[in-house]
């Protein structure tokens, strides 16, 4: 069964300090896709960053990093220098190919908060 | 940048009453999902819709439920009888495609439904 697990359930950091959050998936599809989504206080989800299974290059957009490991199975993002502004949930989410649809299942979320 | 749009921002019900939740894919988008968030908890995934028809639902999404397309930009979310625990923050979301591509589903503001 599929499954993402956020360990963290809070992170409290002072602003400049960077910091990772963890997220560990479980599925038994070779071919998956995984994503992050930032939940601000007001509310919305905005999408982050999509991974495919195939493609384990770390990725970097601006102060945002993301680091995929199949061998861990884990996909943690990284913000470097945090700011005010980052104070948000972040969800960790994977989707299965081949499925009726590509649903997505959440993790429990990691609520970042940056204090000035 | 086109975005996914739902009204109402909230919605206070009596316990037993009917609620139509609407939203507004992004225009191009032919994969169209509905999910909920009880406070502090995950989001869920309700059901997923493609060619006027369900293509997935969620044990959640029982028959009190039913979604429809009824003109070719809108897409609601009907709750027949609403109960107490319906209380959420509920989300539409869109994408380019669904069936084994792991596209990218962006997901509307939400709307707040409290039944009372």
């Amino acid at each position: 069964a599929q499954k993402v697990t956020q360990a963290q359930t809070e992170i409290s950091v002072v602003e400049k300090e960077d910091v990772t959050l963890d997220c560990v998936y479980e599925t038994r599809d070779t071919t998956y896709y995984l994503f992050w989504y930032k939940q601000p206080p007001s509310g919305e989800l905005v999408f982050l960053i999509r991974r495919n299974s195939f493609d384990e290059q770390n990725e970097i957009s601006g102060r945002y990093s993301w680091n995929f490991q199949k061998s861990t199975s884990s996909f943690n993002f990284t913000i470097t220098a945090s700011q005010v502004v980052d104070s948000a949930v972040y969800f960790c989410a994977l989707s299965e190919h081949g499925g009726a649809t590509n649903k997505l299942i959440f993790g429990t979320g990691t609520l970042l908060a940056v204090q000035p | 940048e086109p975005e996914v749009t739902q009204t109402p921002s909230h919605q206070v019900t009596q316990m037993g009453q009917e609620v139509i939740l609407r939203c507004v894919p992004i225009s191009n988008h032919l994969y169209f999902y509905w999910y909920r968030q009880i406070l502090g908890q995950k989001v869920e995934f309700l059901v997923s819709f493609y060619n006027n028809e369900i293509s997935e639902k969620s044990e959640i999404f029982d028959d009190q439920f039913s979604v429809e397309r009824p003109d070719g930009s809108n897409f609601t979310l009907k709750i027949r009888s609403t109960k107490l625990e319906d209380s959420a923050m509920y989300f539409c979301a869109s994408s380019t495609g669904g069936s084994g591509g792991g596209e990218t589903q962006y997901f509307g503001p939400g709307t707040r439904l409290l039944v009372l």
